[in-house]
């Protein structure tokens, strides 16, 4: 059974820093290219980063380039999004989400961690 | 980037009616678009992708069509379950992949 889950989020200050991970079972997790996307209350789905199926390639949306650092670890079967200089438009839920096929459609999704930045 | 405009913002339906929603892309996407649904308080679910192909398991009254700039979900005959939130997205000039602001189809 396919399974992400996501953890690490929380209530932060501006400016701080907070790791999130997405653990992956029940597929092949290591020939799979992951993204993280975002939903702030009540709007509508924003990608954030993508890392490539070994993790050598990484792409960001220009709101999070320079702060964001998205990476994996296929040993453990997890993904990861470091994020720096947090600011209050950070306010989220992150969702990981299963790249399909090398499609650059996102066919699985998980159930998101919140993030909350507010002084 | 791509920009993807979707409309209605709303549509309001009953059971059982026809549901047709619209993406438009500020440029060609050829059939490289998805369909997405979200229910509150869940993660999307994939739907249809390449324009036209259904995801696994997703029930035949879903169908989408367009290429280009313009395209179209259809939902034939409305479920309960099918009141939700649908977001388009391209995957045809990344990055970043680009979503619409999505559509609520609600009763």
């Amino acid at each position: 059974q396919v399974q992400t889950v996501e953890s690490g989020g929380g209530v932060v200050q501006p400016g701080t820093s907070l790791r999130l991970s997405c653990a992956a079972s029940g597929f092949s997790f290591s020939r799979c290219s992951m993204h993280w996307v975002r939903q702030a209350p009540g709007k509508g789905l924003e990608w954030v980063a993508v890392t490539g199926r070994d993790g050598r390639t990484q792409y960001y949306a220009d709101s999070v380039k320079g702060r964001f650092s998205i990476s994996r670890d296929n040993s453990q079967n997890t993904m990861y999004l470091q994020m720096d200089s947090l600011r209050t438009e950070d306010t989220a839920m992150y969702f990981c989400a299963r790249e399909l096929l090398g499609s650059g459609y996102l066919d699985f999704w998980g159930q998101g961690t919140l993030v909350s930045v507010s002084s | 980037e791509i920009v993807l405009t979707q409309s209605p913002a709303t549509l309001s339906l009953s059971p059982g009616e026809r549901a047709t929603l619209s993406c438009r892309a500020s440029q060609s996407v050829d059939t490289s678009l998805a369909w997405y649904q979200q229910k509150p308080g869940q993660a999307p679910r994939l739907l249809i992708y390449d324009a036209s192909t259904r995801a696994t398991d997703i029930p035949a009254r879903f169908s989408g069509s367009g290429s280009g700039t313009d395209f179209t979900l259809t939902i034939t005959g409305l479920e309960p379950e099918d009141f939700a939130v649908y977001y388009c997205q391209q995957r045809r000039n990344w990055p970043p992949w680009t979503f619409g602001q999505g559509t609520e189809v609600e009763i």
